[in-house]
């Protein structure tokens, strides 16, 4: 059975750290990870990963993932309040299938 | 504009009673999901449609049933099977190789 596990499940932080969130992952045949923000209904997009040790980036947010380890990480420096939120790693897997896994997600919480 | 639609926002069954969950897109996207989400968990994936006519159940899918006649449309049915129906359950789509997209999902209670 295909399984994505995200840790820790809860994060309390103060604004202005850094935050380092996993997820790891065991999948038939992987094709790509992709990381979600969900802060009221409807989670929305942050990165998709495919290939190995090259760091996506986009403002204060970076991701990258390792095969080798079957893991990704999510980075958010200097955290502000409006980062509070659940964030999600779905992997996707399969032959030929657009099949999509979810983890358990991580809550986020920054204090001000 | 395009995106998904989810219909109802919030619904409310008695026990016992099927219930069917709208999900509509204008993305022109092959593929639909259906997933529910507990509160404060993931999402755990019930029913996904790579194509009209065709669906495949995902990790969740006792007491679930879904339709594909219409490229555009991927409606839910709960039925009277699945034992804790009450969740959150959020339809998307996609195209090959690109994110997700998701619709504002759609709070069910059954008492």
């Amino acid at each position: 059975e295909d399984k994505v596990v995200q840790s820790p499940l809860s994060l309390v932080v103060h604004e202005g750290d850094t935050v380092t969130l996993n997820c790891s992952y065991e999948v038939t045949n992987f094709r790509s990870l992709l990381w979600y923000k969900q802060e009221k209904k409807a989670p929305t997009f942050l990165f998709m990963l495919t290939s190995s040790g090259i760091e996506k980036k986009s403002g204060r947010l970076s991701s990258i993932l390792d095969k080798k380890e079957l893991s990704s990480i999510l980075n958010i420096t200097a955290t502000q309040t409006g980062d509070s939120a659940i964030y999600l790693c779905a992997v996707e897997a399969g032959l030929g299938a657009q099949k999509l896994v979810f983890g358990q997600g991580t809550r986020l919480t920054i204090n001000p | 504009d395009g995106g998904i639609t989810q219909s109802p926002k919030y619904l409310f069954r008695k026990e016992g009673q099927n219930v069917t969950l709208s999900c509509e897109q204008n993305l022109n996207h092959d593929a639909m999901y259906w997933y529910r989400q507990d509160p404060g968990q993931g999402l755990r994936l019930i029913y996904y449609s790579q194509i009209v006519n065709d669906f495949q159940k995902g990790d969740i899918a006792e007491g679930y049933s879904v339709s594909r006649e219409k490229k555009e449309s991927f409606p839910l049915t709960v039925t009277s099977a699945q034992k804790n129906p009450t969740a959150f359950y959020l339809c998307a789509s996609r195209q090959s190789n690109s994110p997700l997209h998701f619709g504002n999902g759609t709070r069910l209670t059954v008492t």
